[in-house]
């Protein structure tokens, strides 16, 4: 497609519930990442695929938070039993290639999860 | 804990001006910055990436680099109303093995 794709691009769920975020890069970028964002706050990296290595999950703040990704397309991002703290934008992004190749990142327009 | 400073604003500029923002970053080994452009509710767009020492002008934007002082800023002549918005810097080598770590970004608002 021509840009990143979300969905759903927003989402009300109990607390309790699981819900997951779909994510479509933009067609042909190897290298997709998930970032949460919470009101009025900076952006928080969660994880990084980059072609066919393992993933970085050096940012997933709990193990209630899972990703994948298959092959180098769609992602799912993974929330179970979902906290009030959980409420936030989930941006996904991607890129051609590996940012070392001076490639760059775009964005998604982001999942806005709220948590009741 | 690699981490990207930002003054949070707001910072206040008439129309007209020149916007300066400016942005530290910890880690001396990174190699890419850039900045993006979030408005209220969207997603952020990228406006400039920066990779050598210098200036680096695109229009109404020059994004300015000194790794010595581990310091980039970006330069917004002849301001606009549609410029305010929060804009986020960027720094490559923190966020992962290859993604990005941001700063909580300034919030930059033009007066007309």
């Amino acid at each position: 497609g021509a840009g990143v794709s979300q969905s759903p691009s927003n989402k009300v769920t109990e607390k309790g519930k699981d819900v997951e975020l779909r994510c479509d890069p933009i067609s042909g970028h190897t290298a997709l990442y998930w970032y949460r964002q919470r009101l009025g706050q900076g952006l928080e990296f969660l994880i990084y695929f980059q072609g066919n290595s393992a993933p970085d999950k050096s940012g997933l703040p709990s193990d209630r938070f899972s990703a994948e990704r298959t092959g180098e397309s769609v992602s799912t991002l993974t929330i179970q039993r979902t906290q009030q703290e959980d409420s936030a934008v989930y941006l996904c992004a991607s890129s051609l290639g590996g940012l070392q190749g001076g490639n760059t990142i775009y964005f998604g327009e982001g999942s806005w999860l709220t948590v009741v | 804990q690699k981490e990207v400073e930002q003054n949070s604003g707001p910072l206040s500029v008439p129309e007209g001006a020149i916007a300066s923002l400016n942005c530290t970053y910890s880690d001396r080994v990174s190699q890419s910055f850039f900045w993006y452009r979030q408005y209220s509710g969207k997603s952020p767009e990228l406006i400039m990436s920066i990779y050598s020492n210098g200036d680096k002008e695109d229009g109404r934007f020059t994004a300015q680099l000194n790794k010595a002082s581990q310091y980039v800023s970006l330069l917004i002549r002849d301001s606009q109303p549609s410029d305010s918005a929060t804009y986020l810097c960027a720094v490559n080598g923190g966020g992962g093995a290859d993604g990005l770590t941001f700063g909580k970004g300034t919030h930059l608002i033009i007066q007309p």
